[in-house]
């Protein structure tokens, strides 16, 4: 079965600009995660979707981050604007549902922020 | 508060020895426990989970809830193995989050 989708796989912003993200779950993953995961650390989830809804977004800068998963599919992260600091891996994971713990990864967002 | 830490970040071993990646954990309830792992140029991926109680490839990891610990070990290392390796911990707080919150990771490599 196909993984899950993740574009673009590298992206050069100024700061104080925008970026978005887009992530594409394995078919039928309810669940939908992205974290973010600065260089020497490990991922740390932003935001959780079940279908449409958040589940989770207690770690989300929401002053520049947002995400959606308007039809309960595909999802999109964005950042504005960016600061330096926000210069991570961005990953987006999907899973059956919150029974089936086992998360499924995409190859991830390389963001760097001048 | 939440908390996973693997104190190595390197961890270099000629390849037949044995392995042990140290993960231990704050949590006052009852996790579940994770091995992932990221090979060079691959995603990250389940390993091992400790509710399986199983052996995947030839590594094997056991809760130990009195030293809050749940190290990875191999009895004798193999090149492939070279890889990073995350511990997570799902707190299981109820509701329907399935979150992971991950250590920082600890490079395993094996030397020929």
């Amino acid at each position: 079965e196909a993984g899950v989708a993740q574009s673009p796989r590298y992206k050069i912003i100024e700061k104080r600009q925008s970026v978005a993200f887009w992530c594409n779950p394995i078919s039928g993953h309810a669940t939908l995660y992205w974290y973010q995961q600065i260089l020497g650390q490990g991922p740390k989830l932003l935001i959780q979707f079940q279908n449409n809804g958040v589940v989770d977004d207690s770690q989300l800068p929401k002053d520049r981050f947002s995400a959606e998963r308007l039809k309960g599919v595909d999802s999109t992260l964005k950042i504005q604007p960016a600061k330096l600091e926000d210069s991570a891996v961005y990953l987006c994971a999907s899973s059956l549902g919150d029974a089936y713990n086992e998360q499924f990864f995409g190859p991830g967002t390389r963001l760097t922020v001048l | 508060a939440q908390r996973v830490t693997q104190p190595e970040k390197l961890l270099s071993v000629f390849k037949g020895a044995p392995v042990e990646l140290k993960c231990n954990y704050s949590y006052s309830g009852s996790p579940e426990l994770f091995w992932y792992v990221q090979y060079s140029r691959q995603r990250l991926q389940l390993l091992l989970r400790h509710i399986s109680r199983e052996s995947i490839k030839g590594f094997t990891a056991d809760l130990n809830k009195g030293e809050t610990s749940f190290h990875l070990k191999k009895p004798f290392a193999q090149e492939e193995d070279s890889a990073m390796y995350y511990c997570a911990l799902n707190p299981r707080m109820g509701g329907a989050t399935n979150k992971l919150i991950f250590g920082t990771g600890t490079l395993l490599a094996v030397q020929p």
